[in-house]
């Protein structure tokens, strides 16, 4: 079993729709979560970090984590068609594990 | 440009040889990461520096593979006698701070073709 799982998808959604993207873990050790954007052929961009349980709130992009269910999520309201691109969960106790990522397409 | 940065950023190479790449972090960042990733998988964690000691090193990382940094800034990751399961996109991340978490910034890879 992989440490933290993701769908890699893929999904597509058309634009205004909002998109759910979600991440399992297994190790209870982790204490922060984050969400990277990577677009094709380059370096993952951090779009949002959560400590320890609880809802945070960025524009359009809303985080939860629920460690009792090793669970967490990415909401995207009202998606743009640049909001397209892979997008990876990934968890941290000390150095960051990541997802497989879950590549986005939305659609004008 | 202040971000971290790599070099080169596209390697080609035949099975057999050994390649190096380089990653200059963020001035000040005590941190230094650095990931492999294949098509269609997420970054898979190979090594982590805090200055310039090596703190841990996946177990999947084989002798092949050797990473220094030295003097805690620039850092180097040599494979040797490289094979194709090789190729991938090599990633280098640096964050300054001293817990558990601290905001990485990735570079933008070198991808490294065994051919």
């Amino acid at each position: 079993q992989k440490e933290v799982e993701q769908d890699p998808g893929p999904l597509s959604v058309p634009e205004g729709a909002i998109v759910s993207l979600n991440c399992t873990y297994s190790n209870s050790a982790f204490q922060y979560f984050m969400w990277y954007r990577q677009y094709s052929r380059k370096g993952p961009e951090l779009l949002m970090y959560t400590y320890s349980s609880g809802n945070k709130e960025d524009g359009r992009f809303t985080a939860q984590v629920d460690k009792s269910s090793k669970y967490i999520s990415l909401f995207i309201r009202d998606s743009q068609p640049s909001d397209s691109a892979t997008y990876l969960c990934a968890m941290s106790d000390g150095d960051m594990r990541f997802g497989a990522g879950t590549r986005l397409t939305v659609k004008p | 440009d202040t971000g971290v940065s790599q070099d080169p950023r596209h390697k080609i190479t035949k099975r057999g040889q050994n390649v190096t790449f380089r990653c200059d972090p963020i001035s000040e960042h005590n941190r230094l990461y650095w990931y492999r990733q294949t098509l269609g998988q997420g970054p898979e964690f190979l090594t982590y520096f805090q200055n310039e000691a090596q703190l841990e090193k996946s177990r999947l990382l084989s002798d092949r593979f050797s990473a220094e940094r030295p003097k805690g800034s620039f850092s180097t990751l040599e494979i040797q006698r490289t094979e194709q399961g090789d190729s991938a996109m090599y990633l280098c991340a640096s964050s300054f701070g001293q817990g558990a978490y601290t905001e990485a910034f990735f570079g933008q890879g070198t991808r490294l073709t065994v051919v």
